[in-house]
């Protein structure tokens, strides 16, 4: 199964809320989950089951969507909020990662 | 806390095999209930996951690799293996051990990964 990000970067302040959209090339139900990754760190999961927020994720991060279309709100953008998101897929194997959404600081 | 740690070679040459430990440490129970998996992030921030060990010890491979990678375990002892045969550069990257749930089937808990280059 492919996934597609969109899109690829992306600049933003401080406050501002933005959305990522993820799309998969065959029905995945709610089987996406969503991570963010530092330079030089993991990624860290932040949503799982496409819109279950992962324990000790801040509720700033929404992920919406079933089917083949999926969304990753940030509302009220904090410095820490700046890194690079990744979808993935976890309907069947092998499973397959979107290429990723940098998000910098305007 | 639970914490997973990648250990092996930082370099390997082509052609030879790549060698990696995942050590699970903290609170942990061998009791089942957990996916053990490898993913490898190349220099251009792509994610590939390569395969995963179940607790009955079944393995599921990425095809992709074909097959050059094994994934061995012994959770009793809190640690699992990857093992990718034939490596050439194409094989350079960090390589992460990650946990998922039974159920969730995300990956919940990450190692700080292992950069390991191929080249003679």
């Amino acid at each position: 199964i492919q996934m597609t990000q969109s899109p690829s970067s992306l600049s933003a302040s401080v406050g501002d809320s933005v959305t990522i959209t993820c799309r998969a090339s065959e029905n995945i139900d709610t089987f996406l989950n969503w991570y963010q990754q530092k330079p030089g760190k993991a990624p860290s999961l932040l949503i799982l089951s496409a819109s279950s927020l992962q324990s000790g994720v801040p509720p700033r991060f929404t992920g919406s969507g079933s089917g083949t279309d999926f969304t990753l709100t940030i509302s009220s953008l904090q410095p820490e909020d700046f890194a690079t998101y990744f979808c993935q897929q976890s309907s069947i194997t092998p499973y397959t990662f979107g290429r990723g959404t940098r998000l910098e600081i305007k | 806390q639970e914490q997973l740690q990648e250990s092996g070679p930082g370099l390997v040459k082509p052609s030879q095999t790549l060698s990696l430990t995942c050590t699970v440490s903290g609170d942990y129970s061998p009791g089942g209930g957990y996916f053990w998996n490898w993913i490898r992030q190349s220099a251009g921030e792509q994610l590939v996951w390569m395969g995963r060990l179940e607790g009955d010890g079944t393995t599921f491979y990425n095809p992709s690799l074909k097959s050059r990678v094994a994934i061995t375990g012994d959770m009793s002892k809190n640690r699992f293996f990857l093992s990718l045969t034939s490596v050439t550069a194409a094989d350079t990257a960090v390589y992460y051990c990650a946990r998922a749930r039974v159920g969730e089937w995300a990956f919940d808990l990450w190692g700080r990964g292992a950069l390991v280059t191929v080249s003679s």
